[in-house]
Parts: C-alpha cells; sequence; structure tokens
C-alpha cells in the first residue's frame, strides 16, 4: 500500500497569518494522465470530514480560495493564506493513485 | 440539498456483527460510486470500502476484507455495510461517502465529496 506521511503532526496558528502543511507519498502519485491523485480534507471538531481540494490543486466547491494545493509526483503541499478561526481540525491528505487510498496520519491545526 | 444519513452503529461484544446504513438523498443515487470510511477513537481517517454504481466493482481494506461486506440498494438509494467477526480494533466512527466523477479525457477520476455524519460503532465486552 502506499503509505502516506504529514508532517507536521500538531500546527499552532496565528489568525490572519499563513500556514503550510506537507504530505509526502511512498509511490508517486502522477498519473499518465498528467494529473496527481491526491485530496485534501478538513475535519473540524465534532463534524464529518469535508474535502478541500482535488487532484492535487482543484479546490472543491464552496472552498474558500485562501485554501491552495500544490505539488507533485510525491511531495505536496496544502497552503492557507491567512487563517481564520474557523479553519482548525485536523487536516488530511489522501492518495487515490493506488487501491486502497491511503490518507496520511492527519495535522491538528490549533490556533494560539 | 445533498444528503448522507448513516444508522445502524452501536455497542457489540466481540465476534458479534452489525449492519450499518446509509440513506442518500437530494441526488441521483444509482449515478455514484459509494465508499465507507472509519475513524477510530484517537486515530486518523481509515478508508475500508467502496462500490461501484452497479455494484459491479467491490473493494475492501485488507483489514476488513472476509468479515465486511458492502451492499447498496439504488431502487431505494440505500448503501449498507455488513459487518461480522467483529473485533475491538473496529471500534469507530463510520462514515460513508459520495464518489464524484470528473471527466479526464476518456478516464475518470473519483473524489469524496459528500460525508454523513458518521454513527458509531464500539466493539467492547
Amino acid at each position: 500500500d502506499t503509505v502516506m506521511t504529514q508532517s507536521p503532526l500538531s500546527l499552532p496558528v496565528t489568525p490572519g497569518e499563513p500556514a503550510s502543511i506537507s504530505c509526502r507519498s511512498s509511490q508517486s502519485l502522477l498519473h499518465s494522465n498528467g494529473h496527481n491523485y491526491l485530496d485534501w480534507f478538513l475535519q473540524k471538531p465534532g463534524e464529518s470530514p469535508q474535502l478541500l481540494i482535488y487532484l492535487g490543486s482543484n479546490r472543491a466547491s464552496g472552498v474558500p480560495d485562501r485554501f491552495s494545493g500544490s505539488g507533485s509526483g510525491t511531495d505536496f503541499t496544502l497552503k492557507i493564506s491567512s487563517v481564520e478561526a474557523e479553519d482548525v481540525g485536523v487536516y488530511y491528505c489522501m492518495q487515490a493513485r493506488q487501491t486502497p487510498p491511503t490518507f496520511g496520519g492527519g495535522t491538528r491545526v490549533e490556533i494560539k | 440539498e445533498v444528503y448522507l444519513v448513516e444508522s445502524g452503529g452501536g455497542l457489540v461484544k466481540p465476534g458479534g456483527s452489525l449492519r450499518l446504513s446509509c440513506a442518500a438523498s437530494g441526488f441521483t443515487f444509482g449515478d455514484h460510486s459509494m465508499n465507507w470510511v472509519r475513524r477510530a477513537p484517537g486515530k486518523g481517517l481509515e478508508w475500508i470500502s467502496s462500490i461501484s454504481t452497479r455494484s459491479s466493482y467491490i473493494y475492501y481494506a485488507d483489514s476488513v476484507r472476509g468479515r465486511f461486506t458492502i451492499s447498496r440498494d439504488n431502487a431505494r438509494n440505500s448503501l449498507s455495510l455488513q459487518m461480522d467477526s467483529l473485533r475491538a480494533e473496529d471500534t469507530a466512527i463510520y462514515y460513508c461517502a459520495r464518489d464524484r466523477p470528473y471527466a479526464i479525457g476518456t478516464d475518470y477520476y473519483f473524489y469524496m465529496d459528500v460525508w454523513g455524519k458518521g454513527t458509531t460503532v464500539t466493539v467492547s465486552s
């Protein structure tokens, strides 16, 4: 199975400041069609996961443009340009290049 | 509006069985493949099973293969997960999630765009 490794485990952030989460895969997620088969999810406290980014860099419907995804192959990044209090929760990357889909261990974002 | 509502969770003894259901509304259920994903206490998300639109393709995680069975009833807009031989490590919140297809040339990419609120399964004696 493809192993997904996220860092950091925990990320204290100051509202208004940028934040960045790294995700690395044990195998390339780049498909021959030129797309990276990687998604990002956020699970807010007490809620179900919500999709933020699909195919590495496409924002899902309704997701604020302060969220952006980048990277290719085995190295990916989720960036929040200006953190808001409502962004707290656990962020997960997930690869869909191979079956089974596998998630990273999660990055907990909290307000300082 | 699109909704997924899970039910059927509860407390069960090791070795016991439970059947989870996911009721879909607000979209054409039969047009979407579906997934079950769980989150154990203190752990991250784990994909456990998926089923294609006509049930032609079914996949399981190694951790549940042979014990869990996914199924769907498109006429009733319903997804199910039959869980047998339950273990303590199956304790988790179970979510159903819809796959949305994204066309790439003649192929499709599927991403989980809608999730239910989850149902809690506790396996304990």
